[in-house]
């Protein structure tokens, strides 16, 4: 079945900077275009990057731009979050969900569990 | 950028009752929306998505309906497993693909 793991939360120092990663099975990961989305506690969803199937396009929230930086390895089955300039406010659950479709102007039909980043000194 | 405002932000209902949510955006996104259900302690789960299709597994109590910019997600008879946070988002537009605040059915 359609699964996605995230991995890499933790907590970290602001201005510091943490990777994230998604491991994808049970579907073609190639096929695909993948976001990330984070939930602060207590808060409502907040949508952050995809990536499409290619890894050609990528798009940003305007909140997390020119800090996050979203790759895929498909060799790997493999997504990424690279997110540096850590600042409290991106304290969030991260999840990865795979897009529908392979591009980029989609929904998300299976999301993983979250992966809990800290920012805090 | 497209905005998405769900109305109420909390529907206090009974079990057996209909309930009814409302997104509205900014400007049309035709019948490029989806809804969410996220439980606590859960990733959130497709319910709904073109507007109206259910997605692989959803009851027939929840249905979507609307074009535009005016949606509405309706649980046609609520159970004790539905009360949880409805989200919508659009995904008509390029990215930024916005999620609505959220409305929280509680008992």
């Amino acid at each position: 079945q359609v699964q996605v793991v995230e991995s890499g939360g933790g907590v970290v120092q602001p201005g510091r900077s943490l990777r994230l990663s998604c491991t994808a099975s049970g579907f073609t990961f190639n096929n695909f275009g993948m976001h990330w989305v984070r939930q602060a506690p207590g808060k409502g969803l907040e949508w952050v990057a995809v990536i499409s199937y290619d890894g050609s396009n990528k798009y940003y929230a305007d909140s997390v731009k020119g800090r996050f930086t979203i790759s895929r390895e498909n060799s790997k089955n493999t997504l990424y979050l690279q997110m540096n300039s850590l600042r409290p406010d991106d304290t969030a659950v991260y999840y990865c969900a795979k897009g529908r479709y392979g591009g980029f102007t989609d929904y998300c039909d299976y999301w993983g569990l979250g992966s809990l980043v800290t920012v805090s000194s | 950028e497209i905005v998405m405002t769900q109305s109420p932000a909390t529907l206090s209902v009974s079990p057996g009752d209909r309930a009814s949510l409302s997104c509205r955006a900014s400007q049309s996104v035709y019948s490029n929306l989806a809804w969410y259900q996220q439980k606590p302690g859960q990733p959130p789960r497709l319910l709904i998505y073109g507007a109206s299709t259910r997605a692989t597994g959803i009851p027939v109590r929840f249905s979507g309906s609307g074009s535009g910019t005016e949606f509405t997600l309706t649980i046609s008879s609520m159970q004790s497993e539905d009360f949880a946070v409805y989200y919508c988002q659009q995904y008509n537009t390029r990215p930024p693909l916005a999620f609505g605040g959220g409305t929280k059915v509680e008992i």
